[in-house]
């Protein structure tokens, strides 16, 4: 079972729509991330929150908005996203010092018509 | 900009055999992970390297570090089916939770 939750599992959207990716974790980590993964390529990092302050943002368009309400939970709010936006959505928590490995969540599937 | 390079992409072998993935990163760093993906899956973490000369092992796999040559190896022994999947690496270059992570290598392992 992962310990990094992520809702919905599955999402499609028009693009004038407006929708929340949501991510829970519960192993007391302080840090935790947003990454955007094509089909066939590796992970790429979008967001990271450090002690629910967002500490890197990899320029990603502002149709995409990050959000940390507390330690425990994560969000992505989506607006007017393009086809290209179509991807899986991972999110990862770790403890902010680094020593241990990043813990993903199972991912949104992601389809933008 | 940091650039993380891992050969082979694919990698096809017999049950049995031995084989190692190799990962070359640009810049100076001391911190890497590998990460373990089955199709459709998320990412499974195989391995933490902190420091120059780290060796970790778990089962058939072996991985290693060498920051001088900005290089990391993960070591298949034996190969199984189930170890069937594709391995990334990636390198945490700023000390900062921010991971650069491989192309990948799809390995498969054929009876």
């Amino acid at each position: 079972d992962t310990e990094v939750t992520q809702t919905p599992k599955h999402l499609v959207m028009g693009m004038t729509n407006k929708k929340s990716l949501k991510c829970e974790q519960h192993m007391g980590h302080r840090a935790m991330y947003w990454y955007k993964q094509k089909a066939k390529k590796p992970p790429e990092l979008m967001f990271v929150y450090s002690y629910e302050k967002l500490s890197i943002n990899e320029s990603v368009p502002s149709r995409f908005s990050p959000e940390c309400p507390n330690s425990s939970l994560l969000n992505l709010h989506l607006h007017a996203l393009q086809p290209e936006d179509s991807a899986l959505y991972l999110c990862a928590s770790s403890q902010v010092d680094g020593t241990e490995p990043q813990h993903f969540g199972d991912g949104t599937r992601l389809s933008i018509l | 900009e940091l650039k993380v390079e891992q050969n082979p992409l694919f990698l096809s072998m017999q049950e049995g055999k031995n084989y190692t993935i190799y990962c070359n990163y640009s810049t100076t760093s001391d911190r890497l992970y590998w990460y373990r993906q089955d199709p459709g899956k998320s990412l499974e973490s195989l391995f933490v390297l902190l420091s120059n000369g780290a060796v970790k092992q778990e089962g058939r796999l072996m991985a290693s570090l060498d920051t001088k040559a900005r290089l990391s190896t993960l070591h298949i022994t034996a190969a199984v089916h189930d170890l069937s999947a594709t391995y990334f690496c990636a390198v945490d270059w700023v000390a900062g939770n921010m991971l650069t992570f491989g192309g990948g290598t799809r390995l498969m392992v054929k009876p």
